[in-house]
């Protein structure tokens, strides 16, 4: 258990639907990342987050949306949704988000079905 | 832009015998961090094992170790004696040290299997 936590588990819904996920970060970590597994576009880096403040953007969607709160917690937004947009969501955690980060730390991830 | 290559698909190895994957990555910076991650059927990302490019010692995790070829921007996973619960996806994974917002850039993976 990584201590990174992120709700739901799975997730089945239907084209141009909206929904969020939800990542808890470790206990103390700051930084939370969000990072997109599927068949077609292997592993990819979304969004980073920063103490609340957005740090870097990869190749994320301009329907999807993220934002991390004062607790800390972050959702990512995935509105319109497509077919293309079933994958297995990642949240991770890192204590400051800086280059002496040494480890991400991942969640169980969201498996998101798109019908 | 940062690049990871794993050419293997799939590896197979009998039980207590010895597999190298193989990664390689293109990169114009000098100062940055690779890793090995295993990511087995329940879908968690596993760190296995950390390079940190300014060392030139090879990292070790007991099983586990790399051969680090800076110059060649070589990284390859070896892995002795191994077990069945080793069977899973492994991927390499690259982490500038000095920009780059700190984000994981991504190999394809290599689906490893063991067999008895």
């Amino acid at each position: 258990d990584s201590g990174v936590t992120q709700t739901p588990k799975h997730l089945i819904t239907a084209t141009g639907q909206r929904v969020t996920l939800r990542c808890s970060p470790r206990s103390g970590d700051l930084s939370v990342y969000w990072y997109q597994q599927s068949l077609d576009q292997g592993l990819q880096f979304l969004i980073h987050y920063y103490n609340g403040e957005e740090r870097a953007k990869g190749n994320i969607l301009e329907r999807f949306s993220a934002q991390q709160f004062p607790d800390l917690h972050s959702e990512l937004n995935l509105s319109s949704l497509e077919l293309g947009d079933s994958a297995l969501y990642f949240c991770a955690s890192s204590p400051r988000g800086l280059a002496g980060d040494h480890e991400q730390f991942f969640g169980p991830g969201t498996r998101l079905t798109v019908l | 832009a940062q690049t990871v290559t794993q050419s293997q698909p799939e590896m197979s190895v009998q039980e207590a015998e010895t597999v190298t994957l193989s990664c390689t990555y293109d990169t114009s910076e000098s100062d940055y961090y690779l890793f090995w991650y295993k990511q087995p059927p329940s879908r968690q990302m596993i760190l296995v094992i950390r390079q940190e490019a300014y060392k030139q010692q090879n990292a070790t995790e007991n099983r586990f170790s790399v051969n680090f070829q800076k110059a060649a921007k070589s990284f390859s996973l070896k892995i002795s004696d191994s077990q069945l619960g080793d069977a899973a996806m492994y991927f390499c994974a690259y982490r500038s040290a000095t920009g780059g917002g700190n984000k994981l850039t991504f190999g394809t993976g290599t689906q490893l299997k063991v067999e008895l």
